[in-house]
């Protein structure tokens, strides 16, 4: 279904904490996750993908966490800066089909 | 360097208008694909296309037609531009080799329709 929300959930965080970001995924039967950042007036960039025969996944000052059970996609910056502003959406992909994605979730870095 | 382009960041059109959105992709991707973007909704898929001169609906297709006739080139057309079609615009390209490769998107094109 799709949502009707109009605005986006926003996590704030001071500069210097860690920060967890959540995504409920739809389909039990996807296999491949991306997080992707989108600054203000940007297109989405990717940050960080997993398959689902992991359930961690670090990267530079990131690490995605997938629990298939509750369907569930975290994604965890560490030490967050104030460069990390931006909306931050998940996207699922069920064997090559097209991608599914979340509306996002806002991260506002506080000074 | 992967670079995806769109040929407007902003456009204003007024309703009834043709309206056309160019995406060029360098990276000798197969798949090509439109999305819209509007506030707390997720990407939206309009259409997509695995090939030249082929095209397949998404999720939201009325109002919208598109064209492939190159390999790298992807357009959008509102064939009479609506107010309710005023949003961000997103092109995205994917490799068609493998299932596990991200999508590479475009900086966006704001469209706003009086």
């Amino acid at each position: 279904g799709e949502s009707v929300g109009l605005h986006l959930p926003t996590l704030s965080v001071q500069e210097g904490d860690n920060s967890i970001i959540n995504c409920a995924y739809s389909n039990s039967a996807s296999d491949y996750f991306i997080w992707y950042k989108q600054e203000s007036g940007k297109g989405p960039q990717f940050i960080i993908d997993i398959r689902s025969n992991m359930d961690k996944r670090q990267g530079q000052r990131v690490t995605v966490l997938l629990n298939k059970t509750v369907k569930h996609l975290s994604l965890q910056i560490a030490a967050t800066q104030p460069g990390d502003s931006a909306v931050y959406f998940c996207a699922e992909n069920n064997y090559g089909q097209n991608f599914v994605f979340g509306p996002g979730t806002r991260l506002s870095v506080l000074p | 360097d992967v670079k995806v382009t769109q040929s407007s960041r902003y456009l204003v059109k007024r309703t009834g208008e043709k309206v056309f959105l160019e995406c060029v992709q360098d990276m000798d991707h197969e798949n090509m694909f439109w999305y819209r973007q509007d506030p707390g909704l997720g990407l939206r898929l309009i259409y997509f296309s695995y090939d030249v001169k082929m095209k397949e609906k998404g999720d939201i297709p009325e109002g919208y037609s598109v064209s492939r006739e190159k390999k790298e080139r992807f357009s959008l057309i509102l064939e009479s531009a609506s107010t309710n079609q005023t949003s961000m615009y997103l092109c995205a390209s994917k490799t068609g080799t493998g299932i596990y490769n991200e999508q590479f998107f475009g900086p966006g094109t704001r469209l706003t329709v009086l």
